[in-house]
Parts: C-alpha cells; sequence; structure tokens
C-alpha cells in the first residue's frame, strides 16, 4: 500500500490564483480529513468526510472547498489563494467514521506559499 | 468542545536525560488519546495511544497514561536520544464527530 499520498509537495501562487491539492488514500478508509499547519498554532481541521458524498466543515474551513466522489480521493481547493492561506496541507485518513480510538494516518504534506 | 492543551517548548535536553512532556484534555465523554510525531520535513506519524482511562500506550521507549481524574495524558521517556529530537504533538478524538484535535506542539532539541 502506497498509504495516503498528497501532490504537490509544493507550491507558489500568486494572490487570487485558484490550485487544488490532491490527495489520495489506497487503504478504503470511510474518513478523510484536511489539516493545516502554522507555527505556534499545531494543526487546525479544515474540512473532514465521513465517506463518499459526505463532508463537512471543521475549525477553519473558510477560503477552502472539497468533494468526496470516490472513497479514495479528497481534493481541497483554494478558490482565490491569500497570503494568510501560507501554511503546510496535511491529509489523513481512517479507517471507520465512528472508531474514536483509531489511528490517523497521515501524508507527506504540500508546502504552499501565497505571495 | 474537545481541546488539548500541551507544554511549550522548545524543551532541550542533553542524551540520556529523562523526558516529559506534559498534555491536558478538555473533553465531554471519554476521548481517545494519543501522541504523534513529526519529524523534520516529514509528516505526522502515531506514537502511541490510549483509548481508555488508566490504558497505559507505549512504542519506542515512550510512554503515557490516560489519566481520567486529572484529564492527563503526559509523555515521558526515561533515556532520550539525539534520533528522538522532533515535533510531539498531543491529540484527543471522540464525541459525536470524532474529529481529532491537536495540541500545538512540543519542539524537543536533544544534544549528545
Amino acid at each position: 500500500n502506497a498509504g495516503v499520498t498528497q501532490t504537490p509537495k509544493f507550491q507558489v501562487l500568486k494572490t487570487g490564483q485558484s490550485m487544488t491539492l490532491q490527495c489520495a488514500q489506497d487503504m478504503n478508509h470511510e474518513y478523510m480529513s484536511w489539516y493545516r499547519q502554522d507555527p505556534g498554532m499545531g494543526l487546525r481541521l479544515i474540512h473532514y468526510s465521513v465517506g463518499a458524498g459526505i463532508t463537512d466543515q471543521g475549525e477553519v474551513p473558510n477560503g477552502y472547498n472539497v468533494s468526496r466522489s470516490t472513497t479514495e480521493d479528497f481534493p481541497l481547493r483554494l478558490l482565490s489563494a491569500a497570503p494568510s492561506q501560507t501554511s503546510v496541507y496535511f491529509c489523513a485518513s481512517s479507517y471507520s467514521r465512528t472508531g474514536g480510538g483509531e489511528t490517523q494516518y497521515f501524508g507527506p504534506g504540500t508546502r504552499l506559499l501565497v505571495l | 468542545g474537545n481541546s488539548v492543551t500541551q507544554m511549550e517548548g522548545p524543551v532541550t535536553l542533553s542524551e540520556e536525560a529523562f523526558l516529559t512532556i506534559n498534555c491536558t484534555y478538555t473533553a465531554t465523554g471519554y476521548p481517545s488519546l494519543f501522541w504523534y510525531v513529526q519529524y523534520p520535513g516529514e509528516g505526522l506519524q502515531l506514537l502511541l495511544k490510549a483509548t481508555k482511562a488508566d490504558d497505559k500506550g507505549s512504542n519506542k521507549g515512550f510512554e503515557a497514561t490516560y489519566r481520567k481524574e486529572t484529564t492527563s495524558f503526559h509523555l515521558e521517556k526515561g533515556s532520550v536520544q539525539v534520533s528522538d529530537s522532533a515535533v510531539y504533538f498531543c491529540a484527543s478524538r471522540g464525541g459525536a464527530t470524532n474529529k481529532l484535535i491537536f495540541g500545538t506542539g512540543t519542539l524537543l532539541a536533544v544534544q549528545p
């Protein structure tokens, strides 16, 4: 298994540009989520999904859209990038939507710089 | 809602020193508790976890005990190595939405 994969690894955008961060997992996990990591703030949940066709907002959803058309993929879209979205983005997944004790598996991250 | 508070870093130790990183949580009900580790330039990896009160999670010489009475999950290691240098995150998961909530992270630097 490849686990959780993310592309690209690094991206530079100009303010106002749009882009999609890709996330895929090959473990047949129901639960997928996106976090951003900023210095001194830990990881904050952006959006999450408990299964194909079901998404919900996390702690910091503004400026981001998600969709979950398949179990494997959970892309994160920035519609109009802002410098405040400069961050490292992590995708994660776990097996079931209800298993609170389950481990979440993280991708390697995407480093985004918005100028 | 649920929250996690962990001690701020950086924590700087000499090799073979004893490590404690404090973590406390607030939650409705009884969440599962986790410690994740992030090595430089990498993503997060699960270090250990505990799913109910009095459980002890352990891995690679690290331990943490789920203390309901003090709502704590402190991370300990008896003898740290240079290779343990990383950022450590405490996290909780549970409740209706099953979200994983992280603390702010603690940077550990171990010097030879």
